[in-house]
C-alpha cells in the first residue's frame, strides 16, 4: 500500500524557516518524480515544486522561487521542502504527491499525503 | 502558464441527480486532464486521468470527457459521499496548474 506521510509543519514567525518531510513507502521511491502542492485555508490547490526521481532536476512556482528548496533522500525514501523567509501568504496545508506518467503520456498525481499545516504569523 | 477555469463555482443538487462539471483550458492540452475529489479535512483523491480514464477503485458513476480545451466531469446518480469539491488539473505542461474548484453541495 502506497503511503505518504508529511511532517514538520507548525507555527513560525514571518521571516522564519521550516523544513517539511514526506516519508514514502509502498512503492519504489527512487523511480518517481515527486511534487509539493499547497492549499491556503478555504482556498484551492496550488502547485509549489517538483523534483526528478534522482534529484537532479527541480522546479518551483514563481511565488516560492529563491526561498524554498526541494530535495530528496532516496535511501531514506523521504522528500523534503526547506522553506526560508516565510511570509504570511505561505500559510497553507502542504501536501506531497507522487507523480505518475503512463505509457500513453498521461500524467497525474496518483497518491497524496494527508498534508501538514504551516502557519506563518507573529 | 495554462489557466484552467472551472464552472460552475457551486452546484446544488439532490442525491440521485446527475452532476455536470466543466473545465476549460486557456490553450489546448490534448487529453492530458485530471480530475480530483476533495472532502473537508482530506487530501485530494485522484478520480480521472487522461480526460476519461477512471483511476483504480473509482465507481463507474464518475466519467470524464473532452479534449483540447473543453472537458467535463459527469457524476451519475449522486451518492451522499459524492458531495465534495472537485478540481481539474493539467500536469503535462510546466508548471502544473489546477482549476479553482467546483463545490457540489446538497440541495
Amino acid at each position: 500500500e502506497v503511503q505518504l506521510v508529511e511532517s514538520g509543519g507548525g507555527l513560525v514567525q514571518p521571516g522564519g524557516s521550516l523544513r517539511l518531510s514526506c516519508a514514502a513507502s509502498g512503492f519504489t521511491f527512487s523511480n518517481y518524480w515527486m511534487h509539493w502542492v499547497r492549499q491556503a485555508p478555504g482556498k484551492g490547490l496550488v502547485w509549489v515544486s517538483r523534483i526528478s526521481n534522482d534529484g537532479s532536476n527541480t522546479n518551483y512556482a514563481d511565488s516560492v522561487k529563491g526561498r524554498f528548496t526541494i530535495s530528496r533522500d532516496n535511501a531514506k525514501t523521504t522528500l523534503y521542502l526547506q522553506m526560508n523567509s516565510l511570509r504570511a501568504e505561505d500559510t497553507a496545508v502542504y501536501y506531497c504527491a507522487k507523480y505518475k506518467v503512463d505509457s500513453s503520456g498521461y500524467s497525474r498525481f496518483d497518491y497524496w499525503g494527508q498534508g501538514t499545516l504551516v502557519t506563518v504569523s507573529s | 502558464e495554462i489557466v484552467l477555469t472551472q464552472s460552475p463555482g457551486t452546484l446544488s443538487l439532490s442525491p440521485g441527480e446527475r452532476a455536470t462539471l466543466s473545465c476549460r483550458a486557456s490553450q489546448s492540452i490534448s487529453s492530458n486532464l485530471v480530475w480530483y475529489q476533495q472532502k473537508p479535512g482530506q487530501a485530494p483523491r485522484l478520480l480521472i486521468y487522461g480526460a476519461s480514464s477512471r483511476a483504480t477503485g473509482i465507481p463507474d458513476r464518475f466519467s470524464g470527457s473532452g479534449s483540447g480545451t473543453d472537458f467535463t466531469l459527469t457524476i451519475n446518480r449522486l451518492e451522499p459521499e459524492d458531495f465534495a469539491v472537485y478540481y481539474c488539473q493539467q500536469c503535462g505542461s510546466s508548471p502544473p496548474t489546477f482549476g479553482q474548484g467546483t463545490k457540489v453541495e446538497i440541495k
